[in-house]
C-alpha cells in the first residue's frame, strides 16, 4: 500500500542534542512537507520541498534544517538551537500541480525533550 | 497574510444528530482552496472535504458538507447522522498557491475538538 512512513513514533531527547526524524514516502509525490503540532496552535509549517535537492523555509523554520536528496525521503533535524522542541511533528507529501493538492499525510512521531 | 479561525475549541453532539463547526479565514487572493481535515485519536491526519473557490456549489461527500460563503469568508462544516467514530479534532486549513503554482502550502486553523456522545 502506499502511503507515507514516519519514524521513530517516539523519540526522546535530552538538551542539547541533535535529533533526527525520518520521513519515507511512496506515493511518488514530488512535494513533501513537515508540519509542527501545538495543543491549541494547529499546524505549522517547518519546511517544504518541491523537488530533490530544493526545500524552502516555512512559517518556524529556526532551529529546524531538511535535506531532500532522494524523491521519497525528506528528513527532518531538530538542532539543538530550536528552543522548545517537544511537540508532535507531521510529514506530508503531494503531487505538484497548479490546483487543489491534497496532502497526505503520515502518523507523526512525538518528540519530547527531557 | 492569510489566517484561519475556529472560533469553537470544543464542542458535543449525541449519536445520530447534526452538528455544525465553524471556520473563518481571511485573504486577499480571489482563487484559492478550502478544506477540512480530521484528527481522530490515532493523530493521524484525514482529508474530510476540500472546496475550491472558483466553484459556487458547495462540497458534499456522504455525510460531510460544507456552507461556502466568500463574500463572507466562511466555511463550515456540517455532519449530518453523527457517528462515535467522528469524534475527532477538526482542522479548517486554507490553500494558496505560491511559487507560480507549483507548490501550495496549507495554512490552519487551531481546530475543534469534537466529541459524539452515545
Amino acid at each position: 500500500d502506499g502511503g507515507i512512513t514516519q519514524s521513530p513514533k517516539y523519540l526522546f531527547r535530552k538538551e542539547g542534542q541533535n535529533v533526527t526524524l525520518s520521513c519515507e514516502q511512496n506515493l511518488n509525490h514530488d512535494a513533501m512537507y513537515w508540519y509542527r503540532q501545538d495543543p491549541g496552535q494547529g499546524l505549522r509549517l517547518i519546511y517544504y520541498s518541491q523537488i530533490v535537492n530544493d526545500f524552502q523555509k516555512g512559517d518556524i523554520a529556526e532551529g529546524y534544517s531538511v535535506s531532500r536528496e532522494k524523491k521519497e525521503s525528506f528528513p527532518l533535524t531538530v538542532t539543538s538551537a530550536q528552543k522548545n522542541p517537544t511537540a508532535f511533528y507531521l510529514c506530508a507529501s503531494s503531487i505538484r500541480s497548479s490546483g487543489a493538492n491534497v496532502l497526505t499525510f503520515g502518523a507523526g512521531s512525538r518528540l519530547t525533550v527531557l | 497574510a492569510q489566517t484561519v479561525t475556529q472560533s469553537q475549541p470544543e464542542m458535543s453532539v449525541q449519536e445520530a444528530e447534526t452538528v455544525t463547526l465553524s471556520c473563518t479565514y481571511d485573504t486577499s487572493e480571489n482563487n484559492y482552496y478550502l478544506f477540512w481535515y480530521k484528527q481522530p485519536p490515532s493523530r493521524q491526519m484525514i482529508l474530510v472535504i476540500r472546496q475550491e473557490a472558483y466553484k459556487q456549489q458547495n462540497a458534499t461527500e456522504n455525510r460531510f458538507s460544507v456552507n461556502f460563503q466568500k463574500a463572507a469568508k466562511s466555511f463550515s462544516l456540517k455532519i449530518s447522522d453523527s457517528q462515535l467514530g467522528d469524534t475527532a479534532m477538526y482542522f479548517c486549513a486554507f490553500m494558496k498557491q505560491v511559487n507560480g503554482g507549483a507548490t501550495n502550502k496549507l495554512i490552519f486553523g487551531t481546530g475543534t475538538l469534537l466529541a459524539v456522545q452515545p
